[in-house]
């Protein structure tokens, strides 16, 4: 199946500071990209999505500001957390949507995590 | 907007018991994905429903997609300690592009 990259895996970082994470297809072209949150033991909560070239649609809920979304290429979006705080500590997945006669239709596939921990 | 329910939330059984995870959506879905996520990874992609009443099977994995395109059930056949972790359904409405999850069901195996 299609492969999708994550990093950092993990990062702690202090109050206040901005992380990046980056997410990369890397054996199909993503169109599209969402972003998801997963708090431990609880299912995965979609932030945004990202479409290559436009900007991301933010769930409800979810400040754009705070979480900037860049999707400059059908292969890397990242996510940044910008002035991170401990109640934004998580689980950050991403996926790509990989679709068209290799893939079959609208397949997304996931990114192994990236845990922020936010000191 | 949609929201997908599963149940149950957990499911302890012992090695060899059968295993069954309901899934319902409030909104008729165009297709319904599953997933297995390992205590400490990340989502795997287990299979895709598409049709009204299909049924597919992956060795001891049964999956069904309702007629009405609002419920699928994930069966598990004799479990076996591998299949630890736990599974998420997650549709796909009409004509929308994003996946929305179910809360998923916890899945653990007494050897």
């Amino acid at each position: 199946g299609a492969v999708v990259s994550q990093h950092p895996s993990w990062v702690i970082c202090k109050s206040g500071t901005s992380v990046k994470i980056e997410c990369r297809s890397l054996d199909f072209q993503a169109t599209t990209m969402f972003w998801y949150r997963q708090f431990p033991k609880q299912s995965l909560m979609l932030m945004a999505t990202s479409n290559e070239g436009s900007k991301a649609t933010y769930e409800q809920g979810v400040e754009k500001d705070k979480f900037l979304i860049n999707h400059a290429s059908l292969t890397l979006s990242t996510l940044t957390v910008t002035s991170a705080h401990p109640e934004d500590s998580s689980f950050y997945i991403c996926s790509g949507l990989a679709g068209g006669l290799v893939y079959g239709s609208d397949t997304q596939y996931f990114g192994p995590g990236t845990r922020l921990t936010v000191l | 907007g949609q929201q997908v329910m599963q149940i149950p939330q957990y499911q302890h059984v012992q090695e060899g018991e059968d295993f069954t995870t309901y899934c319902n959506s409030s909104t008729t879905l165009s297709n319904i994905q599953w997933y297995k996520q390992r205590p400490g990874g990340h989502p795997v992609f287990l299979i895709q429903l598409v049709k009204s009443g299909e049924v597919k099977k992956q060795k001891r994995l049964t999956f069904q997609f309702g007629e009405a395109k609002k419920n699928s059930s994930l069966h598990i056949t004799a479990t076996q300690t591998t299949d630890v972790g736990t599974y998420f359904c997650a549709g796909r409405s009409q004509g929308a592009q994003k996946l929305v999850f179910g809360q998923g069901t916890r899945l653990t195996i007494n050897p």
